[in-house]
């Protein structure tokens, strides 16, 4: 049982590169999540999802975009990426079920901007 | 925002010892989380626990949310339980799925 699979676990860019970090969950949850983990902090949510198609903004969005084109993968990119953006991500999934679940993290890609 | 401390922010302790970590919480939410991330940066979810207390082997957690705090309890420390120790509150979205804020963390050091 996979859960949730994060790819890459590791990237190096160059500022300006462009990229994209998969997501992939096998638990059929709805939402997704993506979030940043900087230096001596807690995870900050970045956008997350409720379904295929529908995205919203978390709270530092700015610089990422992201898509939910099918229910088990959500992908984060980077157009032009800068090295404020250096930080390890990680994607989390989470159940609609009535009795609240919690939510489901992957290992992390730990991302750094030269 | 909702705001979420925790404390202390670091804790040193020899094997064997007992601990406890506080979140305080700034508004009302839905649940509570509390993880555990290890030297390798993976994030093992503890407790899910809106509120009273809930006990897994060493650990146990309580949450009192009237009063807008949770506790960690850790039992006979062992070297194992060292790493960052994170509270994290739901709150609904608009969507009806909850988002998790973060403290900032415990980081536990445990002395052989």
């Amino acid at each position: 049982n996979a859960g949730v699979t994060q790819t890459p676990k590791f990237r190096v860019l160059k500022t300006g590169q462009s990229m994209t970090l998969l997501c992939a969950q096998d638990m059929n949850h709805e939402y997704m999540y993506w979030y940043r983990q900087d230096p001596g902090m807690g995870l900050r949510l970045i956008h997350y999802s409720v379904g295929e198609g529908t995205t919203a903004k978390g709270e530092v969005p700015d610089g990422y975009n992201v898509s939910r084109l099918k229910k088990q993968n959500f992908l984060l990119g980077l157009e032009s990426a800068a090295p404020s953006q250096t930080s390890v991500y990680f994607c989390a999934s989470s159940s609609r079920d009535r009795d609240r679940q919690p939510q489901h993290f992957g290992d992390g890609t730990r991302l750094s901007i030269l | 925002g909702i705001q979420v401390e925790q404390s202390p922010p670091d804790l040193i302790l020899q094997e064997g010892a007992n601990s406890t970590l506080r979140c305080n919480f700034s508004d009302s939410v839905n649940n509570l989380q509390w993880f555990h991330q290890n030297p390798w940066g993976q994030l093992i979810n503890l407790f899910y626990i809106p509120s009273g207390t809930k006990q897994n082997g060493r650990l146990s957690a309580t949450t009192v949310a009237t009063e807008r705090y949770s506790l960690l309890y850790i039992s006979s420390s062992q070297t194992t339980d060292s790493g960052v120790y994170f509270c994290a509150v739901d709150q609904p979205t608009n969507f009806g799925n909850e988002k998790l804020t973060f403290g900032t963390g415990t980081r536990l050091t445990i002395i052989p």
